[in-house]
Parts: C-alpha cells; sequence; structure tokens
C-alpha cells in the first residue's frame, strides 16, 4: 500500500488528453510538500517529467503539465502519442515516515 | 552530460552482504544530494536513502534503517551503498539518483543511472 495513490491504468487514444491522479495526505501533499512525476518507459530507467508541482525540465513536451491542490497532484497529457506509453509515478516528501515517498505508479495505455 | 553508472549488484543469500557502488560525471558532484531508489521486481519504485552534498547528512528508508549504509567520496565522485543482513525482500533493480531541491520547494530525482539488479536467494 503505498502512501501516495494512483489509479493503476488510464488509457487514451491518440490525440486525447488524459490525467492522472495523486492523492496524498495531511502529512505529505496536505503538507505543502511538493509533488514530482518520472515517466518510466518499458525496460528503462526513470525519467523526471515535472519537478515542483508544475516545473518541466528542459526537454519534456509541453504537452505534459503538473497541477498541485490540496491533498493531490495531478498530470496532465495531451495530444497523446503512442511514445507516450509508459508508467508514470508520483513523488513527495512525507513528514510522518520523515522519507521520501512514490506512488504506486499508472500504466498509460495508449489505444 | 550527466552521467551516472552503478555496479557492483549480483546474487547473494540470505543474511549476506554487497556494496553497490555508483560512478558520476558531468556535474559537480559534491554539490548535490544523491540517492538509492529501488524497484522490485514488477513493482514500483521505493526511496531507499539519501546523503546531502554538503555535510553528508544521511536518510535511510525505515524498511533498510540500520542494514544499509550510504556513503559518498567527494574526491573519486563516487556514491556507495553497503547492505548487510539482506533479506529476500531486498530483491531489486537499485538506481542511482542525483537529488536536488530544497525543504521549501522539495527534493527529487533529476537524473537516474540505468540500474543494477541485486538479487537476495538461497
Amino acid at each position: 500500500q503505498s502512501v501516495l495513490t494512483q489509479p493503476p491504468s488510464v488509457s487514451g487514444a491518440p490525440g486525447q488528453r488524459v490525467t492522472i491522479s495523486c492523492t496524498g495526505s495531511s502529512s505529505n501533499i496536505g503538507a505543502g510538500y511538493a509533488v514530482h512525476w518520472y515517466q518510466q518507459l518499458p525496460g528503462t530507467a526513470p525519467k523526471l517529467l515535472i519537478s515542483v508541482n508544475t516545473n518541466r525540465p528542459s526537454g519534456v513536451p509541453d504537452r505534459f503539465s503538473g497541477s498541485k491542490s490540496d491533498t493531490s497532484g495531478s498530470l496532465a497529457i495531451s495530444g497523446l502519442q503512442a511514445e507516450d506509453e509508459a508508467d508514470y509515478y508520483c513523488q513527495s516528501y512525507d513528514s510522518s515516515l520523515s522519507g521520501w515517498v512514490f506512488g504506486g505508479g499508472t500504466k498509460l495505455t495508449v489505444l | 552530460e550527466v552521467q551516472l553508472l552503478e555496479s557492483g549488484g549480483g546474487l547473494v543469500q540470505p543474511g549476506g552482504s554487497l556494496r553497490l557502488s555508483c560512478a558520476a560525471s558531468g556535474f559537480t558532484f559534491s554539490s548535490y544530494a544523491m540517492s538509492w531508489v529501488r524497484q522490485a521486481p514488477g513493482k514500483g519504485l521505493e526511496w531507499v536513502s539519501t546523503i546531502t552534498g554538503g555535510d553528508g547528512t544521511t536518510y535511510y528508508a525505515e524498511s533498510v534503517k540500520g542494514r544499509f549504509t550510504i556513503s559518498r567520496d567527494n574526491s573519486k565522485n563516487t556514491l556507495s551503498l553497503q547492505m548487510n543482513s539482506l533479506r529476500v525482500e531486498d530483491t531489486a533493480v537499485y538506481y542511482c539518483a542525483k537529488t536536488r531541491g530544497d525543504w521549501s520547494s522539495g527534493w527529487y530525482f533529476d537524473y537516474w543511472g540505468q540500474g543494477i539488479l541485486v538479487t537476495v536467494s538461497s
């Protein structure tokens, strides 16, 4: 059971928009700690996608966007492409655990 | 270009020890925190340990506290993870990750190595 809760899977057709939620609690996201997002393509290492709630590192397409509200964060992917098929993870810090925590991951399928 | 290359993985029996290393290049190693994150086969990501760049303060997940020790050699741009009393549930791919941020904006892992497999089995 992960501290941050993500849907196990989402799907969408090419060109569509999908969102992935990341629900936390008052000891992590709700305490003001930032949400970060990672993309893990099959058989590869994770890659930073969004940092500090909304920031896209250089090289990340603007089709990817992040937001944060209260005790949750959200990743939106617009103009879905086949190459976006991957696992996506959110991450934050938890003050009760005194450590960094990840969501359980969401598998995105492009139909 | 940031590069992180892990080494030292392999097969070890329960109760045994293993030392992972991560060779870093392409950035000022001593200026950044570094972390280990693991991923059990078919499972999600789990943070293991972090060491700051300045004073070398260390942080550990409860699951490894007292068994794993993170360290760094800034003169050799190398991060290490000494793993003792290994358990079957420690079996995972271990990633070395450059860590940035601060307590106000949040810490995150901006570059990752390719990962190294550690298998704990009899």
